[in-house]
């Protein structure tokens, strides 16, 4: 199974900061790499999709890049609504796995 | 309007079989630009991939429950479905369906709200 490691994985910021949320896979899987947003209760929400594409209806200040192994979510200037849990996914190879997760918390 | 939603049991006895239905609004589940997931998520805990399936009936699944899963397809109804045998506690969890947009590479773009199936006597 292809590992996928994020980090940080909580930070507190404010409203306003960039903010910068980093995967790691266990091997190559450019550009296989979605992020996803869930918020608490609720059901995971695509934001990324291969590695740097914007999702429809997705705010512009979410950006994707990366490649090879690493990967990076981006959020130019943090709103309210964007506190909340980040995942990246692999869709490289089966079984597609998972990162444990970012919480984004208000400082 | 893609919608999906899961319905089943919220209770199950371990040793039992889990079941849970995926009934999807919107899109045809015969659709050859998709596959149809399944995802769990323990209480405060991150996601795992369960399995897929694709119109075919072509399926894969994890390898870590892969000897107890079956994901299955009802064009009729436009709906799918998740067997998992032999249950115990550790699969109490919010089990989620889910689209897997195809083609160059895959995604999970739509999502049902997830229902809770708790493991216990």
């Amino acid at each position: 199974d292809i590992q996928m490691t994020q980090s940080p994985s909580s930070l507190s910021a404010s409203v306003g900061d960039r903010v910068t949320i980093t995967c790691r896979a266990s091997q190559s899987i450019s550009p296989y790499l979605n992020w996803y947003q869930q918020k608490p209760g609720k059901a995971p929400n695509l934001l990324i999709y291969a590695a740097s594409s914007l999702q429809s209806g997705v705010p512009s200040r979410f950006s994707g890049s990366g490649s090879g192994t690493d990967f990076t979510l981006t959020i130019s200037s943090l709103q309210p609504e964007d506190f909340a849990t980040y995942y990246c996914q692999q869709t490289y190879s089966i079984p597609l796995t998972f990162g444990g997760g970012t919480k984004v918390e208000l400082k | 309007q893609v919608q999906l939603q899961e319905s089943g049991p919220g209770l199950v006895k371990p040793s039992q079989t889990l079941s849970l239905t995926c009934t999807v609004s919107g899109v045809s589940i015969s659709s050859d630009s998709y596959y149809w997931s399944w995802i769990r998520q323990p209480a405060g805990k991150g996601l795992e991939w369960i399995g897929r399936i694709y119109t075919s009936g072509s399926s894969s699944y994890n390898p870590s429950l892969e000897s107890r899963v079956t994901i299955s397809l009802d064009t009729s109804k436009n709906q799918f479905s998740l067997k998992l045998r032999s249950v115990t506690a550790a699969d109490t969890a919010v089990y989620y369906c889910a689209r897997d947009r195809w083609g160059d590479t895959s995604n999970l773009d739509y999502w049902g709200q997830g229902t809770l199936v708790t493991v216990s006597s």
